[in-house]
């Protein structure tokens, strides 16, 4: 069975940068038909999709994000890392990892979101 | 950016009924690309429904998902106290992922 454990400092200052990473076990990081990103959600709020890291390398961010993202790949330990910077209190949210499924059947691709970490609260304060 | 809109914001119903779930798109959504997730709370979200239709491993066939056009609709039948959660909707469109406001089911 898949996990997915996310790991870092629960707290963070303004202006810091923000960093988590993403710890796959029971599973290759390195298959074909998944990628790897992150979601997070303020708290008593709704999800928000941060950014998605494909098996090229490449990486889809979401425009809306005003803190700059970086997110990267450690195949070798089979994990996977966000990087926040400049963050704000609006920043504060719980951040889940989670495995970004594309695979095709006939004719017709898809795209999902099958594990999810338990996700980790971050909180940005001085 | 495609934008998903779910409605009702709250629905509360009792053990045994019926909910039905909408989610509507701002602009056409491949239905591949559709999926609906369940939230309990303090839980991590849970595919329930990828491509509008299929259920998710392990997903009881009291969840059913449908398309007509841009409208999209999540039905849970038999209501159990254990569907108490919040609904998202997500789809995938021009390289982002968006996410429905969420709808939150109430068992009385």
């Amino acid at each position: 069975q898949l996990q997915l454990q996310e790991s870092g400092p629960g707290l963070v200052k303004p202006s810091e940068t923000l960093s988590l990473t993403c710890t796959v076990s029971g599973g290759s990081i390195n298959t074909r038909d998944h990628y790897w990103g992150w979601i997070r959600q303020p708290p008593g709020k709704g999800l928000e999709w941060i950014g998605t890291v494909y098996r090229s390398g490449s990486i889809d961010y979401n425009p809306s994000l005003r803190s700059p993202v970086t997110i990267s790949v450690d195949t070798s330990k089979n994990q996977f890392s966000l990087n926040l910077s400049s963050v704000t209190a609006a920043d504060t949210a719980v951040y889940y990892c989670a495995r970004h499924v594309r695979v095709v059947s006939g004719s017709v691709w898809y795209r999902y979101l099958d594990y999810w970490g338990r996700g980790a609260l971050v909180t940005v304060s001085s | 950016e495609i934008v998903l809109t779910q409605s009702p914001g709250i629905v509360s119903l009792s053990p045994g009924e019926r909910a039905t779930l909408s989610c509507r798109a701002s602009q056409s959504v491949s239905s591949g690309y559709l999926g609906w997730y369940q939230q309990r709370p303090g839980q991590a979200p849970r595919l329930l429904i990828y491509g509008a239709s299929i259920r998710a491993t392990g997903i009881p066939d009291r969840f059913s998902g449908s398309e007509s056009g841009t409208d999209f609709t999540l039905t849970i039948s038999r209501l159990e106290p254990e569907d108490s959660a919040v609904y998202y909707c997500q789809q995938y469109g021009d390289s982002v992922y968006t996410f429905g406001q969420g709808t939150k089911l109430e068992i009385k």
